[in-house]
């Protein structure tokens, strides 16, 4: 019954590596996302994207970039990991539509860059 | 944009205690309100959620009720359990593209 689906669940990487962090989701939904979620911060908003190819940034966008060649894949990309990107990664999707429709959270990817 | 303001924690509660978590938010016109919830180990979920004035969400016997003269939707269960430890979110819809508007989340820990 898995739904949104991200691929490592743990992390540890180096200062300066380049690192993916993968999400696939199975519900044909047209927008995913990726959140961090940080102590004290709650979850805020890194990148989403609406469409195959369409991408837009959220509120803490730097650092990162995304990838969505296909509907169901949406990856995050730290360009060269930092230890101030140490966090929870929660991806998530949901149809097309906003308003009141539900996000679908995958089980999270917690990264630690030493 | 929407902002959201949720109680901060961490609350802790004997089993069968009275739980509210309050939340309030800033919003151009009446965007849908969802509570989702954290279990350990866990990404979030839907708890429950409200789409205009009035409505009330419940699910699990938790319940909020969408007050837009107090722009509120505070968390209320009757009686919880020690299963309903967990960090719990309000987010308003954000308004762009299914976005939603986090607030920083509640930890709730229920002793036996």
């Amino acid at each position: 019954d898995v739904k949104v689906t991200q691929s490592s669940r743990y992390l540890v990487k180096r200062t300066g590596e380049k690192v993916f962090l993968e999400c696939v989701q199975d519900m044909d939904h047209e927008n995913m996302f990726w959140y961090r979620q940080d102590p004290g911060l709650g979850l805020r908003l890194i990148y989403f994207s609406y469409d195959v190819k369409m991408k837009e940034k959220g509120d803490i966008p730097e650092g990162y970039s995304v990838s969505r060649e296909k509907k169901e894949r949406f990856s995050l990309i730290l360009e060269s990991a930092s230890t101030n990107q140490t966090s929870m990664y929660l991806c998530a999707s949901s149809p097309l539509g906003g308003g009141a429709n539900v996000l679908t959270f995958g089980a999270g990817s917690r990264l630690t860059v030493l | 944009g929407n902002s959201v303001t949720q109680m901060e924690g961490p609350v802790t509660l004997s089993e069968e205690a009275f739980l509210t978590i309050n939340c309030t938010y800033t919003a151009t016109g009446y965007p849908s309100l969802f509570w989702y919830v954290q279990y350990p180990g866990e990404g979030l979920q839907l708890l429950l959620k409200a789409t205009k004035a009035d409505d009330k969400g419940s699910n699990k016997g938790f319940e909020a009720t969408y007050r837009k003269e107090t722009t509120s939707f505070h968390l209320e269960k009757g009686s919880v359990q020690v299963s309903d430890s967990a960090v719990y979110f309000c987010a308003p819809y954000g308004g762009s593209q299914g976005n939603l508007i986090f607030g920083k989340g509640t930890k709730l820990s229920v002793k036996p």
